[in-house]
């Protein structure tokens, strides 16, 4: 099993690109999340999907948007990406225990 | 709401020395407990984890940690560090069905 995997791994952008990362996972979990990783800041949630079909904002929505296109891939897409979107993403996803399956990370810049 | 607090954002130890993290967490119910490490450059990796049961919980790696009721507490213990410990670690507590709420992270160094 691959577990969770991330596309891309790294990614610059300009302010006001768009972008989407994609998350996949063979794991059949039910739900998945998205993270943000900043200095000092731990990871904060983003978006979550409880179940396929289903998703609801974390605690830092704004600027982003998501979509579960399936049991298996959960995608954020930033409309128009800002300096202040720059840092570490990470997809994770869970089954029925309460522990999280982290994917690698995209490390994104926005200048 | 709940929170989680980790005392310290660096922690430096010799090699062969004893590891303490310290996590404080605040929840209304009982809480699930987490900690996870980070490798540079990696994603997390589950350390341990308290559900339900015994209150010592052992991990990988040689870690453990003591849930502490009465403490809101769940510090994370290593007897003696390696220097392949050196990973920033982070501690978080979820309720049922909810998405983890992370501290703000330890990193640990570990010298020679």
């Amino acid at each position: 099993n691959a577990g969770v995997t991330q596309t891309p791994k790294f990614q610059v952008l300009k302010t006001g690109q768009s972008m989407t990362l994609q998350c996949a996972q063979d794991m059949n979990h039910n739900s998945m999340y998205w993270y943000r990783q900043d200095p000092g800041m731990g990871l904060r949630l983003i978006y979550y999907s409880a179940s396929e079909g289903t998703t609801d904002k974390g605690e830092v929505p704004n600027g982003y948007n998501v979509s579960r296109l399936n049991k298996r891939e959960f995608s954020l897409r930033l409309e128009s990406a800002a300096p202040s979107q720059t840092s570490v993403y990470f997809c994770a996803s869970r089954y029925v225990g309460h522990e999280q399956y982290f994917g690698p990370g995209t490390r994104l810049t926005v200048t | 709401a709940q929170s989680v607090t980790q005392l310290g954002s660096h922690v430096s130890v010799s090699e062969g020395a004893l590891v303490l993290l310290r996590c404080n967490y605040s929840s209304s119910v009982p809480p699930y407990l987490f900690w996870y490490v980070q490798y540079p450059n990696q994603g997390l990796q589950l350390l341990l984890k308290y559900t339900t049961g015994a209150t010592l919980v052992k991990g990988i790696n040689g870690f453990e940690a003591e849930f502490k009721k009465s403490e809101t507490s769940f510090h994370l213990t290593k007897p003696s560090a390696h220097m392949s410990d050196a990973a920033e670690y982070f501690c978080a507590v979820a309720q049922a069905g909810t998405a983890l709420i992370f501290g703000k992270g330890t990193t640990l160094s570990v010298s020679s």
